[in-house]
């Protein structure tokens, strides 16, 4: 089945390190961004791709970096610098075409240990 | 700077009665999105409006979108327990992207 694939579900972070989330998709689908919920509100967008090689910050981008080598990948890293990751962190891909939904994937809860 | 508020913020409503969940948003968009959020769990896509005047339903749900009064409502007709989740419209930052300003939901609870 197409779809979107988020691991791991929970994620434990300690202060200093860095942690990168998995975001796979085989919907192939062009874009590809990167999500922050935190209790009780609404999605902040971190980055976006929307082709292979290139990505460009969202709302948010401060103690994250992204890469984007393949179409069905994007990873998330979540830098030492970030100083508050403990939230919801939820990815998503689009077909191109306007209109078209953003489809998301299951979501990575991470936590400072 | 674009603002998307939705209110209620909170809705508890009894099976069987209609409601109205409205979307605000700040600058002209040409587009809206509706998603449905179980607790804990991944959003859904709802509806895709692209047009003034567009309505769509599906099941109980009906969304529309008035971009003169940069408005879009989601109407729920004789709730049932099943629709309980957190619902979000979204719109994109401005013409040609894809960048997403999501609202900050309302949480549905629907009791029998």
């Amino acid at each position: 089945d197409g779809g979107i694939t988020q691991s791991p579900k929970y994620l434990f972070r300690k202060e200093g390190q860095n942690v990168t989330l998995s975001c796979e998709q085989n919907l192939n689908h062009d874009a590809m961004y990167w999500y922050r919920q935190d209790p009780g509100q609404g999605l902040r967008l971190i980055y976006y791709s929307q082709i292979v090689n290139d990505f460009q910050k969202g709302d948010i981008a401060e103690g994250y970096s992204v890469s984007r080598e393949k179409k069905e990948s994007f990873p998330l890293t979540v830098t030492s610098a970030q100083k508050n990751p403990t939230a919801f962190y939820l990815c998503a891909s689009r077909r191109q075409g306007k209109g078209q939904p953003q489809h998301f994937g299951d979501g990575t809860r991470l936590s400072i240990l | 700077e674009l603002k998307v508020e939705q209110n209620p913020l909170f809705l508890s409503m009894q099976e069987g009665k209609n409601y109205t969940i409205y979307c605000n948003y700040s600058t002209t968009s040409d587009r809206l999105y509706w998603y449905r959020q179980d607790p804990g769990k991944s959003l859904e896509s709802l509806f895709v409006l692209l047009s003034n005047g567009a309505v769509k339903q599906e099941g109980r749900l009906m969304a529309s979108l008035d971009t003169k009064a940069r408005l879009s409502t989601l109407h729920i007709t004789a709730a049932v327990h099943d629709l309980s989740a957190t619902y979000f419209c979204a719109v994109p930052k401005s013409y040609n992207t894809d960048k997403l300003i999501f609202g900050t939901g309302t949480r549905l609870q629907v009791f029998p």
